[in-house]
C-alpha cells in the first residue's frame, strides 16, 4: 500500500534555528514527490516538486531533497512568517492522484 | 485572480438535509479532484475526475456523489448528510493526474 510519513508532527523553532522536516513514503514507481505549505483556514500551496533521487530544489530559505526512500525539507534561518503546516505527498506509477502524508505543524518563535 | 474558486466557504447543515459544493477552476486544467481534511488523518481523496466525462472513486467515497458538468466545474453533493462529514473540503486541479495541484481555498462545512 502507498503511504507517506512525515515527522516530525510538531516543530518549535527560534527565529534563525535552522532544521529539517522529514518524509518518508512507501510507493509503487514513485512519479514525484510534491512539498506544499499551508497557512490557517487556507488551501495548500504549491512549493517544489521533486521527479528523481539525488535532485535539490531551493526556494529562499527553504530546500527540498530526495533520496530513494524520504525527502527532508531544509530550513535555514527560518522567520516567523515560515510558520505554517508543511505537507509532503507522492504521485504512484499509476498516477491517478496525489497520497498526502499528515503534515508538520512549523512554529517559528521570534 | 486565475485559480480554483469553491463556493460556499462556510455551511451548516443538519443530519440529513443535502447540499451541492461547489468548485470551478479557469487554468484550462483536465483533471479535477475533491478531498477533505480532518485534524489528525491528513488529506484524503474522495473523488477526482481525470477528463471531462470521466469521475472515479478515491479513499473515502461513501456518502458523496460528484459531476464533472464541463472543463471548469466539478461538484460534490451530499445528498444525506452525518456528522461523520463534518469537515473541510477542498477541491483542486492539475494539467493531468500525477501533475501539482492548485487548490482552492476550502468549504469549512459542519453537520450538527
Amino acid at each position: 500500500e502507498d503511504q507517506v510519513t512525515q515527522s516530525p508532527e510538531a516543530l518549535r523553532l527560534q527565529e534563525g534555528e535552522s532544521s529539517s522536516l522529514n518524509c518518508s513514503y512507501t510507493v509503487s514507481g514513485l512519479r514525484g514527490l510534491f512539498w506544499y505549505r499551508q497557512d490557517p483556514g487556507k488551501g495548500p500551496e504549491f512549493l517544489f516538486t521533486l521527479y528523481s533521487a539525488g535532485e535539490e530544489k531551493e526556494k529562499e530559505r527553504l530546500k527540498a531533497t530526495l533520496t530513494k526512500k524520504e525527502s527532508f525539507l531544509h530550513i535555514t534561518a527560518p522567520k516567523p512568517e515560515d510558520s505554517a503546516t508543511y505537507l509532503c505527498a507522492v504521485v504512484n506509477q499509476a498516477g491517478t492522484a496525489l497520497i498526502f502524508g499528515k503534515g508538520t505543524t512549523l512554529s517559528v518563535s521570534s | 485572480n486565475a485559480g480554483v474558486t469553491q463556493t460556499p466557504k462556510f455551511q451548516v447543515l443538519k443530519t440529513g438535509q443535502s447540499m451541492t459544493l461547489q468548485c470551478a477552476q479557469d487554468m484550462n486544467h483536465n483533471s479535477m479532484y475533491w478531498y477533505r481534511q480532518d485534524p489528525g488523518m491528513g488529506l484524503r481523496l474522495i473523488y477526482y475526475s481525470a477528463s471531462e466525462g470521466t469521475t472515479d472513486k478515491g479513499e473515502v467515497p461513501n456518502g458523496y456523489n460528484v459531476s464533472r458538468l464541463n472543463k471548469r466545474e466539478f461538484s460534490l453533493r451530499l445528498e444525506s448528510a452525518a456528522p461523520s462529514q463534518t469537515s473541510v473540503y477542498f477541491c483542486a486541479s492539475s494539467s493531468e493526474t500525477g501533475a501539482g495541484y492548485t487548490f482552492g481555498s476550502g468549504t469549512r462545512l459542519t453537520v450538527v
